[in-house]
């Protein structure tokens, strides 16, 4: 199994900044993923983070919004913009080990936007 | 219609109990199906994981997936106060990891 971790682990932020978040895998992952899991409800996939190139992006989520980078198998950030109280949530990453379809996730980064 | 329909709970039993998780979906292409455990304020806990319709077995727990019903289910045998946690359904068309959840189901198992 893989060891995700993320930094920061929560985070209170003005309306109007932006967060990045980072996610570091303790073995090279085929895949990394960020989820959203706002207040009471389950987890909905924001994107799914390509090495060396743009994320995939799911519906109802922009590249504007929520830039993600992933420079290389071990290493993934999502930055919020431009937050709005409506951004206040959960955000997890995650992977996928190689040769296997098991996924792994992140301690979560609590965010609060005020 | 939700494409995962997990009832959220809560559900309560007492130590020792045989629980029973349920989740229903409507997407037949579904091939990938998994439960994690969730305690408050951390990441989801890969519990089981099972591919295609059939039964897995670990430990006290047990995954069941009936394709044909649409329907998949985990059951926690001798449940135990630590087994008290949120338990997510998932599930995906394929190996390519993009994960439709449930909503949770709220366990707490009392001493």
């Amino acid at each position: 199994s893989a060891v995700i971790s993320q930094k920061p682990s929560r985070d209170i932020c003005q309306r109007g900044t932006s967060l990045t978040i980072q996610c570091q895998v303790d073995s090279q992952v085929t895949m990394m993923f960020w989820y959203r899991q706002q207040p009471g409800q389950s987890l909905t996939l924001i994107a799914t983070a390509n090495q060396g190139s743009e994320a995939t992006y799911e519906s109802g989520f922009v590249i504007d919004k929520f830039p993600i980078s992933r420079p290389n198998l071990t290493f993934s950030t999502l930055t919020v913009s431009n937050m709005s109280p409506e951004d206040s949530s959960i955000y997890l990453c995650s992977g996928i080990g190689t040769g296997a379809y098991e996924q792994y996730f992140g301690p979560g980064t609590r965010l609060t936007v005020t | 219609q939700k494409e995962v329909e997990q009832d959220p709970g809560p559900l309560s039993v007492p130590e020792g109990a045989i629980v029973s998780l349920n989740c229903t979906y409507s997407n037949s292409a579904f091939q990938y199906f998994m439960w994690y455990r969730q305690y408050s304020r951390k990441g989801p806990e890969l519990l089981m994981y099972t591919y295609s319709s059939g039964n897995k077995e670990d430990g006290r727990f047990t995954a069941q997936v009936d394709k044909s019903s649409k329907y998949i289910s985990l059951f926690i045998r001798d449940s135990q106060p630590s087994d008290s946690a949120t338990y997510l359904c998932a599930m995906s068309q394929s190996n390519t990891g993009k994960l439709i959840f449930g909503q949770g189901t709220t366990l707490q198992v009392k001493p």
